[in-house]
């Protein structure tokens, strides 16, 4: 069975400065990779996927995220944050050969500090 | 644009008075979804359709229940809430099938109180 952890449960960074947010993954399969993004009382919204071909995969508001098989992990960087990047962050597997469910990780919570 | 909307936004409702809660969208998409959020946590499946044929989440507790009576509308119903259903349930929808490389698309949420 698949499983999503992030490590950070919360992140404070201050603003213009790099961010990174940590996203390990565990799945006998090949996987879908997704972050998601949450701001206050929203929906989640996709910020960015892996599906497959390059490992580095760009999203929306400047982010990125890279892939690494070896390491089952996917996480999120960008390189100078803004006051309105503070929000929930979500990582979400899902398997190449199922139909079955999106797994989401715990979050993450980005705190932009002026 | 197309989108997912949830109506209402705040609900509050009384110990075990039925609710329902709505969800439309204009995607088009054959999966609907209905998670349960609690604070600083991530979203729980409660279920989701695909087109017509319903699929509950095994830990899913009797008291809720879902209609999606066609393609557009999806609707939650918690026959009698309890404190603990106090919760942000968000709506979702996907093209396909609800794992595999389809992305989902959420709604604003409907943030229910109970008194």
């Amino acid at each position: 069975a698949q499983s999503v952890t992030q490590l950070d449960s919360q992140v404070p960074v201050f603003e213009e400065a790099p961010v990174e947010l940590r996203c390990n993954y565990s799945s006998s399969v090949s996987v879908y990779l997704f972050w998601y993004v949450q701001y206050p009382n929203q929906g989640l919204q996709l910020l960015l996927k892996y599906l497959s071909g390059s490992t580095l995969v760009k999203g929306i508001n400047g982010f990125e995220a890279e892939f690494n098989k070896s390491q089952t992990s996917f996480h999120l960087r960008k390189p100078s944050v803004h006051i309105s990047d503070t929000a929930e962050y979500f990582c979400a597997v899902s398997v190449k050969t199922s139909y079955d469910k999106v797994i989401f990780g715990p979050g993450t919570s980005l705190s932009v500090i002026p | 644009d197309a989108m997912v909307i949830q109506n209402p936004r705040y609900q509050v409702t009384q110990f075990g008075k039925p609710v329902t809660l709505s969800c439309s969208q204009t995607l088009n998409h054959n999966v609907m979804y209905w998670y349960q959020q609690k604070s600083s946590q991530a979203p729980k499946l409660l279920f989701h359709y695909y087109d017509k044929d319903f699929n509950n989440e095994a830990d899913t507790p009797d008291n809720f229940q879902s209609r999606r009576p066609n393609t557009s509308f999806c609707f939650l119903d918690i026959r009698s809430p309890g404190l603990g259903d106090a919760a942000m349930y968000l709506c979702a929808t996907s093209r396909h099938s609800p794992g595999g490389d389809q992305p989902q698309h959420f709604g604003d949420g409907t943030r229910l109180s109970i008194l």
